[in-house]
């Protein structure tokens, strides 16, 4: 059974804390992504890599950076938490370049950032 | 900008009923329209997908409608039952090579089935 899995369900966080959220696939896929997901905004990308140590911005990358260092995780971080910031976390993966190609869900991690 | 926008944002039907789900998409690069589920607590899974080369899939009691011509594409659920209750979110993306399967969603819609 194909996995994505978030380090955590839930996270809270100060204002101004470097936080970072981690995701591992064990599917050997290629593509990682980084969505929020917020109410009536559906889900936005923020990052995603194509392969190892490769990163590309999403719709909206701002305050906030990525790291794969592995084939398998892929790392978002914070840099300086802000309360605007507070939100579902998801991140998936999928196989190769070709777009047609199904993205698998992590659960998603809620972050507050109070 | 939302390159792809989804009504309603949230959808009351009976059980039995039918439950549907419009998306209209801007980017006429897209060659790909997948429709994912989420249930509360998860991730969101591919439920059904669709070419624009087709104007309807059909798997089970869930179908995609595409019209090409109006960019639009529509989720129909027949016969809708309590355990379709979930948020469900259309997407659109465009071919291959500089894409990497990155996905654009629409806004989602609550659907919320009576029993």
């Amino acid at each position: 059974d194909v996995k994505v899995t978030q380090s955590s369900r839930y996270l809270v966080k100060r204002t101004g804390e470097k936080v970072f959220l981690e995701c591992v696939q064990d599917m050997d896929h290629e593509n990682m992504f980084w969505y929020r997901q917020d109410p009536g905004l559906g889900l936005r990308l923020i990052y995603f890599s194509y392969d190892v140590k490769m990163k590309e911005k999403g719709d909206i990358p701002e305050g906030y950076s990525v790291s794969r260092e592995k084939k398998e995780r892929f790392s978002l971080i914070l840099e300086s938490a802000s309360t605007n910031q507070t939100s579902m976390y998801l991140c998936a993966s999928s196989l190769g370049w070709d777009a047609n190609t199904e993205a698998f869900f992590g659960q998603g991690t809620r972050l507050t950032v109070v | 900008q939302q390159q792809v926008k989804q009504s309603p944002q949230s959808l009351i039907v009976q059980k039995g009923g039918i439950s549907i789900i419009n998306c209209a998409y801007e980017n006429t690069a897209f060659d790909y329209f997948p429709w994912y589920q989420q249930f509360p607590g998860k991730g969101p899974a591919l439920l059904i997908a669709i070419r624009p080369d087709v104007s309807e899939k059909k798997e089970g009691r869930f179908t995609i409608s595409f019209n090409k011509s109006a960019k639009q594409f529509s989720l129909h659920i027949m016969d809708s039952q309590p355990g379709d209750s979930a948020t469900y979110f259309c997407a659109a993306s465009w071919p291959g090579g500089t894409s990497y399967g990155k996905l654009t969603f629409g806004q989602g819609t609550i659907l919320t089935v009576h029993p």
